[in-house]
């Protein structure tokens, strides 16, 4: 059965530059949700969407910003990169309002240098 | 907000042994999920639970649902190297729009 996929898998960038982090659900799939995992930490929920609108935000630092578009794909733009916003981030989604059952894709990790 | 404490946070056992984890919270839940992370990828659920009370199992793994609604419990039976990995807990919010995970339970299980 056909998974989340996040890309790229792997990233690295120095401090003061941008990343663009993609997801793309399940299909049939239409909330999507963000988590970050620092090294030896749980995910932390940063920001979910359904139907291309922010349906609730948690711990998410103003420099990063996030979308999901007609298809349901999502992408979580970062900015102004520090050193602590290296971790693994991963996307999950669901159907509307059903957070307990949402699959997580592969995670994408991020290496601010 | 919502706060999940998992324990113990590690455990190193011996391949067939019985291991037992457990998550509490100051608060209500009314599902409980439990996931097993293996390094460097998505956590993947392993049992829901939906009902106070609730007793599940999924292969060698057996999860219940407190009564009080406010903790839930992880034991895995046989362990076997494959299991080694780290068990989150996780609930949804009210509106369902996010999932709290607890700090976590780090298996390691020796040969």
């Amino acid at each position: 059965a056909a998974g989340v996929i996040q890309s790229p898998r792997h990233l690295i960038k120095e401090k003061r530059e941008t990343a663009t982090l993609k997801c793309y659900p399940i299909p049939r799939h239409d909330t999507v949700y963000w988590y970050q995992q620092g090294p030896g930490q749980d995910p932390q929920f940063l920001i979910s969407f359904y139907e291309k609108m922010q349906s609730d935000k948690g711990s998410i630092p103003d420099r990063f910003s996030a979308q999901q578009f007609s298809d349901y794909h999502s992408e979580l733009n970062m900015s102004s990169l520090e050193l602590g916003d290296s971790a693994l981030y991963f996307c999950a989604s669901s159907l509307r309002g059903r957070a307990r059952e949402q699959f997580f894709g592969p995670g994408t990790r991020l290496t601010v240098l | 907000g919502q706060q999940l404490n998992q324990s113990p946070q590690s455990m190193f056992i011996q391949e067939g042994e019985d291991v037992s984890m457990n998550c509490t919270s100051s608060s209500i839940f009314n599902t409980w999920l439990w996931y097993k992370q293996d390094p460097g990828e998505g956590p993947v659920l392993l049992i829901a639970l939906y009902k106070a009370g609730e007793l599940t199992s999924n292969g060698r793994l057996t999860a219940q649902f407190g009564i009080t609604r406010k903790d839930s419990f992880l034991n895995i039976s046989a362990s076997i190297p494959s299991d080694v990995g780290i068990y989150f807990c996780a609930g949804p919010n009210n509106a369902g729009n996010m999932l709290t995970f607890g700090g976590g339970t780090r298996l390691m299980v020796k040969p």
